[in-house]
């Protein structure tokens, strides 16, 4: 079955780095793009960017460009997903997803990232 | 950017009685690429409708997905204790990808 499994929780603090990882199994890894989501404390969702894992093309919210950079590792079917110069608004639950026949049918777990 | 409007914010049902929640678009959504997620506290979103009416795998049928171009709603037939949750609408149809702010179906 389709499996995202991300790292786990994280406390930077501001101005740091934070690099989370999604590794995938269940199905062939180079057919989907991955996504990234983040959710704020008692806040909405939030679509930060895709990477299409075959290519290593990437597709960056504009808020979130220049500081927000996904990569891939075929080898091992896993996403990363890096933000740099942490803020506190930063602080959130990080999601990355796969499309099913549209949109995100299979979701990571969460990774708390904590920047305080 | 499409920027979404979810209304109501909350609302308050009691179990067996129907929930009508409504997604408003600031522009027309393409293709109706329309989905809902349901939300629960400490949980990653879940999938209920995409393409504005079809059924995500597993979903039941109480929940229904309708509308097209700007206007959107789910519907729940007949609430079931397990539906009280958040639920919010996503376009995904034109970059960047938005959702509403969610609307948080509560038991009266």
């Amino acid at each position: 079955q389709v499996q995202l499994v991300q790292s786990g929780a994280e406390v930077k603090k501001p101005g740091a780095s934070v690099k989370v990882s999604c590794k995938t199994s269940g199905y062939t890894f180079t057919t989907y793009y991955i996504h990234w989501v983040r959710q704020a404390p008692g806040q909405g969702l939030e679509w930060m960017g895709m990477i299409d894992p075959s290519g290593g093309s990437t597709n960056y919210a504009q808020k979130f460009q220049g500081r927000v950079t996904m990569t891939r590792d075929t080898s091992t079917s896993t996403v990363y997903m890096e933000v740099s110069s942490l803020k506190s608004e930063d602080t959130a639950v990080y999601y990355c997803a796969r499309p099913g026949p549209q949109t995100f049918d299979y979701w990571g777990q969460g990774t708390l990232v904590t920047v305080s | 950017e499409i920027v979404l409007t979810q209304s109501p914010g909350t609302l308050s049902l009691s179990p067996g009685e129907r929930a009508t929640l409504s997604c408003r678009a600031s522009q027309s959504v393409s293709s109706n690429y329309l989905a809902w997620f349901q939300q629960k506290p400490g949980q990653a979103p879940r999938l209920l409708i995409y393409g504005a009416s079809t059924r995500a795998t597993g979903i039941p049928d109480r929940f229904s997905g309708s509308g097209s171009g700007t206007d959107f709603t789910l519907t729940i037939s007949r609430l079931e204790p397990e539906d009280f949750a958040v639920y919010c609408c996503q376009q995904y149809g034109s970059s960047p990808i938005t959702f509403g702010q969610g609307t948080r179906l509560e038991i009266k």
